[in-house]
């Protein structure tokens, strides 16, 4: 069971806007910067958002990260049937000196 | 091109010890921290250790510490990873990744190798 909690299952209707939270606490999100990756099926992990609300070269601006506090999501809009798959929030957390995962978020697409 | 290739997963049996390892291509290891990640069939990412871009300081994952470690041939340009007296629980993709930003920002990663355990 990981210490960032993550919905296990997400979905949105083509061109709607989805979110997927991440809850942490003050000794990971709280204090350092959130990354998220996308899974697709077979496939290693994707970075799609760093240092909470940075997009990598090549990611759709439909693609926007967030940090609030102990908590950060990760928004999707005009939500795409390529978009189907599993989402990943990731933190170092200081007081296990580890980068932790969230259990990842389901996304479907209807 | 910049990409990783890992190797050294197969069918091993309870007990026995292997090495995975993560070739490195279109970048030098020793400008980046580099990070081991497993993913179990079926299941989530599991981050399990991290080398220094200066190959002095890793980390662990409590889960691992103590049979698994991590270290680097910078002359070859790889990355290893020493798995000792492995269970069941071992068994998943092994995946490394590089950290682009040193805060744990992982923007290439392998395409994993992996690891069976079964009697």
């Amino acid at each position: 069971q990981s210490i960032l909690t993550q919905p296990p299952s997400a979905s949105g209707t083509p061109g709607q806007r989805v979110t997927i939270p991440c809850s942490g606490d003050t000794s990971n999100i709280g204090t350092n910067a959130v990354h998220w990756y996308q899974q697709l099926p077979g496939r290693a992990p994707k970075l799609v958002s760093f240092f909470n609300d940075k997009r990598p070269s090549g990611v759709p601006d439909r693609f926007s990260g967030s940090k609030s506090g102990s908590s950060a999501s990760l928004a999707i809009s005009g939500l795409q049937s390529e978009d189907e798959g599993v989402y990943y929030c990731s933190v170092w957390d200081d007081r296990l000196n580890e980068q932790v995962f969230g259990e990842g978020t389901k996304l479907t697409v209807l | 091109q910049v990409q990783l290739v890992e190797s050294g997963g197969g069918v091993v049996q309870p007990g026995t010890s292997l090495r995975l390892s993560c070739a490195a291509s279109g970048f030098t290891l020793g400008d980046f921290a580099m990070h081991w990640v497993r993913q179990p069939p079926g299941k989530g990412l599991e981050w399990l250790a991290v080398l220094s871009h200066d190959g002095v300081t890793t980390f662990h994952a409590d889960s691992v510490k103590g049979r698994f470690a991590v270290s680097r041939d910078t002359s070859k340009n790889s990355l290893f990873l020493q798995l000792l007296a492995v269970g069941t629980e071992d068994t998943a993709v092994y995946f490394c990744a590089r950290d682009w930003t040193g805060n744990g920002a992982f923007d290439i990663w392998g395409r994993g190798t992996m690891v069976t355990v079964s009697s």
